[in-house]
């Protein structure tokens, strides 16, 4: 079976950083994604590790350690807008390709 | 403007009624996939499509059918609504590189 989590809720202040981990356990592996949901619209893609590693984008960055099943999405330079939620979703191979997502996390930022 | 789109954007309909949610990419990507978001839950897959031809079931297939006869169309259909199926319903596409491009989703209703 695939399992994803990641913690519900988190409350970061404007200008800091917030770590928002993700730990998985699925067979296949194929890829982490992290996207952004803002309430009531549809997820975008924020990135995607596949090999061990930080991938920088910008304010945001991802790691992954694939020994571990364990990823993390750091937003620095919080802004007001960075309110919504960050979805861990993981690629499997196993019966058939697919993507299946954690619960996400709401992130709420404060001024 | 390419990309994914779904119809109806929302709809109310009484139990026991077939209902079918269209969706139609005009990117020409090759899987296609339905998830259901309730609140707490995340994503959960419905049904997916790798390729015109072929479908699977993911993490919540009960209840629904999928079909796949071209490449751009990827419709869901409910043949006999129950009110635990009352959710945002998203189809979304791959491109090569696994990530995901969403429809503004489907707000479904069962009474």
């Amino acid at each position: 079976g695939q399992n994803i989590d990641q913690p519900t809720e988190m409350t970061a202040t404007e200008g800091a950083i917030v770590q928002i981990n993700c730990t998985y356990q699925t067979s296949g592996f194929n890829g982490l994604f992290w996207y952004q949901q803002h309430a009531g619209e549809a997820p975008t893609f924020l990135s995607y590790n596949v090999l061990d590693g930080l991938e920088e984008k910008g304010r945001f960055s991802s790691f992954l350690s694939r020994s571990k099943g364990y990823s993390y999405l750091l937003l620095k330079e919080l802004q007001m807008k960075d309110s919504a939620s960050y979805l861990c979703a993981v690629d499997s191979l196993a019966g058939g390709f697919k993507t299946i997502f954690g619960a996400g996390t709401r992130l709420f930022v404060k001024a | 403007i390419a990309g994914i789109t779904q119809a109806p954007t929302s709809q109310i309909l009484a139990a026991g009624r077939r209902m079918t949610l269209r969706c139609t990419q005009d990117m020409r990507h090759n899987a296609m996939y339905w998830y259901r978001q309730d609140l707490g839950l995340g994503l959960r897959l419905i049904h997916y499509s790798n390729t015109a031809g072929t479908t699977g079931k993911g993490e919540v297939p009960d209840g629904y059918s999928v079909s796949r006869a071209n490449t751009d169309d990827f419709p869901l259909t409910l043949a006999s609504a129950v009110p635990s199926q009352t959710s945002v319903y998203f189809c979304a596409s791959s491109s090569d590189t696994g990530e995901l491009f969403f429809g503004e989703g489907s707000r479904l209703t069962v009474l």
